[in-house]
């Protein structure tokens, strides 16, 4: 398949080693946020979500984590396997425009065996 | 899997020529969205269709168009193709109006010539 990360950040990570993928996102008016990975050749995978009424949100594996003050989210994979390589993007949902999303531009993580 | 399904994988066109891109949406889910990825970018919202209406739309110029079935499949038609237009193509399904987490087909490989 094609890549979909030609020009995206990269985090290069060690298996078993923890992985923080950090997204800003732009609208003060978003309130609602999902992670997605991407891997090559294929569409958006659903990771995890998180409302702005919250802060924090686990999963398996993984915790997003929400900072409004500073329109920050953040992705933490824990254990990280060969299989979490993959480009990951944050896409938020302005309240105003229901569900319309908006995404980030991505980051590419590499596991490393 | 999503459930999500899309039609058909690849296709090739030459520029001024037409296309229909078809999307299933999860079994439930009366939402469907599109999105064009572009290599190396994230997803970019083009129009998003609910209960058989235009539920908002993106930056795009009108020769994108669309439709959504009494099933809540969708087309997304595009006329006078452009070499810009190659791109992935992503339906997403979700249920209602509100701020949902949506799923992604596996998207259409659309290149203009």
């Amino acid at each position: 398949g094609e890549s979909v990360g030609l020009h995206l950040p990269t985090l290069s990570v060690q298996e078993g080693d923890n992985s923080i993928i950090n997204c800003a996102y732009s609208n003060s008016a978003s309130d609602y946020f999902i992670w997605y990975k991407q891997e090559s050749g294929k569409g958006p995978q659903f990771i995890i979500d998180i409302r702005s009424n919250m802060d924090k949100r686990q999963g398996q594996r993984v915790t997003v984590l929400l900072n409004k003050t500073v329109k920050h989210l953040s992705l933490q994979i824990a254990a990280t396997q060969p299989g979490d390589s993959a480009v990951y993007f944050c896409a938020e949902n302005p309240q105003y425009n229901f569900n319309k999303f908006y995404f980030g531009s991505g980051t590419k993580l590499n596991v490393k065996p | 899997e999503t459930g999500v399904t899309q039609s058909p994988t690849h296709l090739i066109k030459t520029r001024g020529q037409q296309v229909t891109l078809r999307c299933s949406s999860q079994s439930g889910h009366n939402t469907v969205s599109w999105y064009q990825q572009a290599l190396g970018q994230g997803p970019q919202f083009i129009f998003q269709y609910y209960r058989e209406e235009e539920n908002g739309r993106g930056n795009f110029p009108p020769r994108f168009s669309g439709l959504q079935f009494p099933n809540y499949s969708s087309e997304l038609n595009v006329n006078a193709l452009e070499l810009d237009d190659s791109a992935l193509y992503l339906c997403a399904s979700s249920y209602g109006q509100g701020s949902y987490e949506q799923y992604f087909g596996p998207g259409t490989r659309l290149t203009v010539t």
